[in-house]
């Protein structure tokens, strides 16, 4: 079956700009997540949702970053006012729910954001 | 806050090795303890998890077993192949909570 998918895979992008990287998670999965992974680090939480509710936001760097899941479904992470240090490896994941034995999570490719 | 340290790396092996690799976390409650793979070209995949303490987890000829005495979570394998070459990352989760917190992920090549 499909996993999950990310898009752009890559994005470059000048400073001040605003950008929106989307988030396709696999079907029927309850939960996803957006991390940021800087080169030789592992991925940094940003934030959840368990359906259409955003359950956790305390990663996300400043209110420049925001993200939405409207349907329960495709997610958006957008940056607005785009800054080099922006740049990094953006991951989605999703688990079919959070929490406990069923939080294994099924990483996307990722989006590699360059902001020039 | 809840956080994961491991062992630095790079680590280089020629094939047929013993792998460790080292993880300890730092977390409050009863986490849950992964180690997800990425290998080269390729986003992160699950290797494997323990949901409890002193639960072993094992894939692929791997395992990590679920010490809660000394809060670690290390790696190992008997035989390292060509093809575990990759990036290693040890995670949690908390029992309640969505996220996980990573380490820093430890590069391992493995050499004919």
């Amino acid at each position: 079956g499909a996993g999950v998918s990310q898009s752009p895979r890559y994005k470059v992008t000048k400073r001040g700009q605003d950008v929106a990287l989307r988030c396709d998670p696999i079907s029927g999965h309850v939960s996803l997540y957006w991390y940021r992974q800087a080169l030789g680090q592992g991925p940094e939480f940003l934030t959840y949702f368990n359906y259409e509710a955003q359950q956790d936001k305390s990663g996300l760097p400043n209110d420049r970053f925001s993200a939405e899941r409207p349907e329960g479904s495709i997610s958006t992470l957008t940056i607005q006012r785009t800054e080099q240090r922006d740049s990094a490896m953006y991951r989605c994941a999703s688990s079919i729910l959070a929490g406990g034995s069923y939080n294994e999570q099924f990483f996307g490719p990722g989006t590699r954001l360059t902001v020039l | 806050g809840n956080s994961v340290t491991q062992m630095e790396g790079p680590v280089t092996l020629s094939e047929e090795a013993f792998l460790t690799i080292n993880c300890t976390y730092t977390a409050t409650g009863y986490p849950s303890l992964f180690w997800y793979v990425q290998y080269p070209g390729e986003g992160l995949q699950l290797l494997l998890k323990a949901t409890k303490a002193d639960d072993k987890g094992s894939n692929k000829g791997f395992e990590a077993t679920y010490r809660k005495e000394t809060t670690s979570f290390h790696l190992e394998k008997g035989s390292v192949q060509v093809s575990d070459s990759a990036v290693y990352f040890c995670a949690l989760s908390g029992t309640n909570a969505g996220k996980s917190t990573f380490g820093d992920g430890t590069t391992l090549t493995v050499k004919p």
